[in-house]
């Protein structure tokens, strides 16, 4: 069965620093990962996905992911945060025939 | 190329009533999914319809079911609800069946049992 943690239920940043988002996944298949991001009210925006063609990831507004598979994680990453970029969270995995198992998600806060 | 659109968008209801919820996909995309948010329990997969075709389903119990039209427009029903079935329920639709393909989310119906 597939799972996903994420570590940290809130993560605080500077705006201007880096942002480091922690998800750790079990699947007993070669999994296929995703970052998504959930503003206020609203549903579920891709950032990014992994499906093995390269364990480095680039996403929409500056986010990257890299796939270790030794660690058997896919941290979310971005140089430097954007008060935009607050908001929740989620990574996700699916074998391929699954749903979407999701993280119980990381409220990243931007501190001016 | 509109979105995913769900209606309605609040719901509330009593414990006892039934309730259905409609999720129409972006146009030519032929899998609609079905996911429950709760603070709780978080994002939980409740099923996946491609074709008409229930293809994938979640551990929620036989009072959620769904139905995917011709169209590709896709319904859920909740019987028998319970205070616990209080939550945002997303719908994604993508070009084919399976987890595995890039998912566009709608922006859920809220539903409140009282």
């Amino acid at each position: 069965a597939q799972s996903v943690t994420q570590l940290g239920s809130h993560v605080s940043v500077s705006e201007g620093a880096l942002v480091l988002l922690r998800c750790n996944y079990s699947s007993s298949v070669p999994p296929y990962l995703f970052w998504y991001v959930q503003y206020p009210n609203q549903g579920l925006q891709l950032l990014l996905k992994y499906t093995s063609a390269a364990t480095l990831v680039k996403g929409i507004n500056g986010f990257e992911a890299e796939f270790k598979k030794s660690e058997t994680s896919f941290h979310l990453t971005k140089p430097s945060a954007h008060m935009s970029d607050a908001a929740e969270y989620f990574c996700a995995v699916s074998e391929r025939a699954s749903g979407l198992t999701f993280g119980k998600g990381t409220h990243l806060i931007i501190q001016p | 190329k509109a979105g995913v659109t769900q209606t309605p968008r609040y719901l509330i209801k009593t414990r006892g009533q039934q309730v259905t919820l409609s999720c129409s996909p972006i146009s030519g995309h032929r899998s609609v999914s079905w996911y429950q948010q709760t603070p709780g329990q978080g994002l939980q997969f409740l099923f996946e319809y491609f074709s008409e075709t229930q293809r994938n389903k979640g551990n929620f119990p036989g009072r959620f079911s769904g139905r995917q039209f011709s169209n590709s427009r896709s319904e859920m029903n909740v019987s028998t609800l319970e205070l616990g079935d209080s939550a945002l329920y997303l719908c994604a639709s993508s070009l084919a069946a399976g987890g595995h393909n890039e998912q566009f989310f709608g922006p859920g119906t809220r539903l409140t049992v009282l």
